[in-house]
């Protein structure tokens, strides 16, 4: 079984420029998260999918941030314009249910804003 | 609210030695605890789930973890840590009200030869 598939792994970009992630989740999962892991910091939670609705976006700074999840698959996760304090790795996870258990996390987009 | 605290930022262990990671939390119900594995580059891997039932769970690579509701402790332990095991670990709960899940700060693993 394929993982939840993420890209870019890495991506360097100037503060006030625009950056886009994509998520693919194992096949078959309805909610799907997105996290941001600040250096020397746990995960927090920035949005959560169940299908292609926004359960909660309550932590997604909406003045920048944006994420979508149109067909119900696939997602992106949009910054525009990036600060500096955006620098941080972007983690994308999914699930079967929408209770929080069992979430399979993907290997991170690493974003540096210089 | 729960919430999760992971007092040791880094610990050092020599191969072949035990390993104790600590986590403490704060719930308002039964908690739902995890603890996951970063290693460098990847993801977070889930190493082992406590629900409910026997208070000593056992996981992947080696590891278990003992849920103490007196201490309201959930630690990871090994009893003999391999080069493979230096990583970040993070211990986690499921948050009563919301089902959402909340991360300590992790605790980084040196594996020293």
């Amino acid at each position: 079984e394929a993982g939840v598939a993420q890209s870019p792994r890495y991506k360097i970009i100037e503060k006030r420029q625009s950056v886009a992630f994509w998520c693919n989740p194992i096949s078959g999962h309805a909610t799907l998260y997105w996290y941001q892991q600040i250096l020397g910091q746990g995960p927090k939670l920035l949005i959560q999918f169940q299908n292609n609705g926004v359960v909660d976006d309550s932590q997604l700074p909406k003045d920048r941030f944006s994420a979508e999840r149109l067909k119900g698959v696939d997602s992106t996760l949009k910054i525009q314009p990036a600060k500096l304090e955006d620098s941080a790795v972007y983690l994308c996870a999914s699930s079967l249910g929408t209770s929080g258990y069992e979430q399979y996390f993907g290997p991170g987009t690493r974003l540096t804003v210089t | 609210a729960q919430s999760v605290t992971q007092p040791d930022i880094h610990i050092t262990v020599s191969e072949g030695a035990s390993l104790e990671l600590r986590c403490n939390y704060s719930y308002g119900a039964t908690p739902y605890l995890f603890w996951y594995v970063q290693s460098p580059g990847q993801g977070l891997q889930l190493l082992l789930k406590y629900f409910s039932g026997d208070t000593l769970v056992q996981g992947i690579k080696g590891f278990e973890a003992e849920f103490k509701r007196s201490q309201s402790s959930f630690n990871l332990r090994k009893p003999s840590v391999h080069w493979s095991d230096a990583a970040e670990y993070f211990c986690a709960v499921v948050r009563s009200n919301d089902y959402k899940l909340s991360f300590g700060a992790g605790t980084t693993v040196t594996v020293r030869a």
